[in-house]
């Protein structure tokens, strides 16, 4: 069974960090690319961040409004993967689900998410 | 950006009805769209990919269709458990979703 176990959420200053860390389970976490999602009341579901598998590259992709701020890395031999957040925002503020797909193709597991609020 | 706009925002259904969601992407995705359900404090869960691909464990009253630009997912008998809140996704290009439809009780 598939399982996905994120941890690290919590509240934090604007300007702040965080590292959030999903613990895989259930698949061969080397073959997967890994995500991000997060999940706000207004904005709604918006894609955060990608890893790929280092077969093709183990390069990373970031959605424009966490570019430069955030950070996805894998460490394969601990089947995790993290998501570094530099310079919170307020409007960070968000459930996070770490994710993963079959290559660029859809979702096909979700974490059950690590609520990260980011306020004064 | 691919935008994603999905209608209607909220759906007001019974149990039995037929119902019927859409997806508009502002440019061509070919058949890279997924349709997910989520229910309140929980996950989303995949129900079609590949714009009418059915996923393993999904019940078959579940049916997505279209290509290129618009999409439909339909829901051909709507039971007690399928009142939860309805995401497409492209993968077209990166991801977006949608903004996501809520099917309530009438």
């Amino acid at each position: 069974e598939v399982q996905l176990v994120e941890s690290g959420g919590g509240l934090v200053k604007p300007g702040g960090s965080l590292r959030l860390s999903c613990v895989a389970s259930g698949f061969t976490f080397s073959d997967a690319w890994m995500s991000w999602v997060r999940q706000t009341p207004g904005k709604g579901l918006e894609w955060v961040g990608r890893i790929k598998r280092k077969g093709d590259g183990g390069k990373t992709e970031y959605a424009a409004p966490v570019k430069g701020r955030f950070t996805i890395s894998r460490d394969d031999s601990k089947n995790t993967v993290y998501l570094h957040m530099n310079s919170l925002k307020i409007e960070d503020t968000a459930m996070f689900y770490c994710t993963r797909s079959k290559g660029s193709y859809e979702i096909d597991y979700w974490g059950q998410g690590t609520l990260v609020t980011v306020s004064s | 950006d691919i935008q994603m706009t999905q209608s209607p925002s909220t759906l007001s259904a019974s149990v039995g009805d037929r119902v019927t969601i859409t997806c508009r992407a502002s440019q061509n995705i070919v058949s890279w769209l997924a349709w997910y359900q989520q229910k309140p404090g929980m996950a989303p869960e995949l129900l079609i990919y590949k714009a009418s691909s059915l996923e393993s464990g999904v019940p078959s009253r579940f049916s997505g269709s279209g290509s290129g630009t618009e999409f439909t997912l339909t829901i051909s008998s709507l039971q007690p458990a399928d009142f939860a809140t309805y995401y497409c996704l492209q993968y077209h290009t990166y991801w977006t979703f949608g903004q996501g439809t809520k099917v309530e009780i009438k």
